[in-house]
């Protein structure tokens, strides 16, 4: 166990819809990013938030969108969903906002669009 | 921009073999940079970091990387391969001025018995 925690582990859900992914980063973690993982596209950052306020942006579409709440936890909301958009998205923390001392990433929510 | 390129999307070892798993990056500055493993159906798991400090990292389960600067390059290595070393695996990069890890596209292991 990672200490980061994504639930749920898996979703299935139809084109047009809306899903909601949530991660509780590790205990004393202020920073959260989230990245999806597809075979074609490997591994693309999405949004970094720190301590509540968004702090990077990558290649996140507009149709989704994150937020960090004040007790650390985060939620990645995908909505208008298109087949692809099924993949692995990751959440990882981070003791302060800077990368160099390394992510810990959880076990990630496995979306499939149909 | 920075990037990280990985050699080689499969690498096939024998049991007790070398393992080498190359990555060269493009940085204008020293960067930080990453190996991190990924078992299936599992999430990364964070093998090294390089924060230029020594240039000769040691990681988990017996993996290490030596920063080469004049090569721009981040070799894993293991002397030895166990069947349990059977992964994905992935080289980052963080540019000095953002907060964000760029992953190159992964080497897949695989450990003949």
């Amino acid at each position: 166990d990672s200490g980061v925690t994504q639930t749920p582990k898996h979703l299935i859900t139809a084109t047009g819809q809306r899903v909601t992914l949530r991660c509780s980063p590790r205990s004393g973690d202020l920073s959260v990013y989230w990245y999806q993982q597809s075979l074609d596209q490997g591994l693309q950052f999405l949004i970094q938030y720190y301590n509540g306020e968004e702090r990077a942006k990558g290649n996140i579409l507009e149709r989704f969108s994150a937020q960090q709440f004040p007790d650390l936890h985060s939620e990645l909301n995908l909505s208008s969903l298109e087949l692809g958009d099924s993949a692995l998205y990751f959440c990882a923390s981070s003791r302060r906002g800077a990368p160099g001392y390394g992510y810990t990433f959880g076990s990630g929510t496995r979306l499939t669009v149909v | 921009a920075q990037s990280v390129t990985q050699l080689g999307s499969h690498v096939s070892v024998s049991e007790g073999a070398l393992v080498l798993l190359r990555c060269n990056y493009s940085s204008s500055v020293p960067p930080y940079l990453f190996w991190y493993v990924q078992y299936p159906n599992q999430g990364l798991q964070l093998l090294l970091k390089y924060t230029s400090a020594a240039t000769l990292v040691k990681g988990i389960n017996g993996f290490e990387a030596e920063f080469k600067k004049s090569e721009t390059s981040f070799h894993l290595t293991k002397p030895s391969a166990h069947m349990s070393d059977a992964a994905e695996y992935f080289c980052a990069v963080s540019p000095d001025s953002s907060y964000k890890l760029i992953f190159g596209s992964g080497t897949r292991l695989l450990v003949r018995p």
